[in-house]
């Protein structure tokens, strides 16, 4: 079992209400990340970073925002939640390789609803 | 545009039998293929990856295959147990970026009867 802890596991607000998904690695990966799911499809890269101080936007077209002061900890935040953001969050981690082998290392999950 | 096509969406099975899952891709260029598989309500758990110079890996009772011309791989079962049931998910990394980018499957979703 990889060594990453995502909270809270389930979350149910209002519309309106300001949210932060925490997310915390022990592994010291460099690269972390955020997806996004829906039930029945595929992860969606919403954010990523390459270590402190850094971070990307993903694929998919996010409202959120993300921090990395330290190593271990990426937040993912939503100022203003809306029914649209319910859904399941993703965080993943890994260290940084330049052989192929760069897997990723996925959290349990924030299935956060709002209504 | 890059690609990874899952079959089939859902399967049942009856406990102790064997099935295979299978997974088309058009990424490129590939780097490697995993497979995961998540649990309900829970983050995907890695069960193997392959390079294209790998044709095959096990671990356990999971054996999965890869033909990197044909791009595509199958993840076989054997002998399935009431806790395989969850969604087997497919991805391929490509090497064009130094992200490592992961292109997912919608997944299989494996439901083992007693």
């Amino acid at each position: 079992e990889a060594d990453i802890y995502q909270t809270p596991r389930y979350l149910v607000i209002g519309t309106g209400k300001k949210i932060t998904l925490e997310c915390s690695q022990t592994m010291g990966h460099d690269k972390m990340y955020w997806y996004q799911q829906d039930p029945g499809m595929e992860l969606h890269l919403i954010h990523y970073s390459y270590g402190v101080n850094s971070t990307e936007k993903g694929d998919l077209s996010s409202e959120s925002t993300v921090s990395r002061i330290r190593t271990e900890h990426f937040p993912l935040t939503l100022e203003s939640a809306r029914p649209s953001h319910t859904s399941q969050y993703l965080c993943a981690s890994s260290e940084y390789r330049t052989d192929t082998y760069n897997e990723q290392f996925f959290g349990p999950g924030t299935r956060l609803t709002v209504l | 545009k890059n690609q990874v096509e899952q079959s089939p969406q859902s399967l049942i099975i009856l406990e102790g039998k064997n099935c295979t899952l299978q997974c088309n891709y058009t990424v490129s260029p590939f780097s490697n293929l995993r497979w995961y598989k998540q649990d309900t309500g829970r983050g995907p758990v890695s069960l193997t990856i392959m390079t294209f110079s790998e044709n095959t890996k096990s671990n356990g009772r999971y054996t999965a295959t890869l033909d990197a011309d044909t791009k595509q791989s199958s993840l076989h079962i054997t002998a399935s147990q009431l806790s395989d049931s969850a969604s087997y998910i497919c991805v391929v990394s490509d090497r064009g970026s130094t992200l490592g980018r992961l292109y997912f499957g919608r997944g299989t979703q494996l439901t083992v009867w007693p």
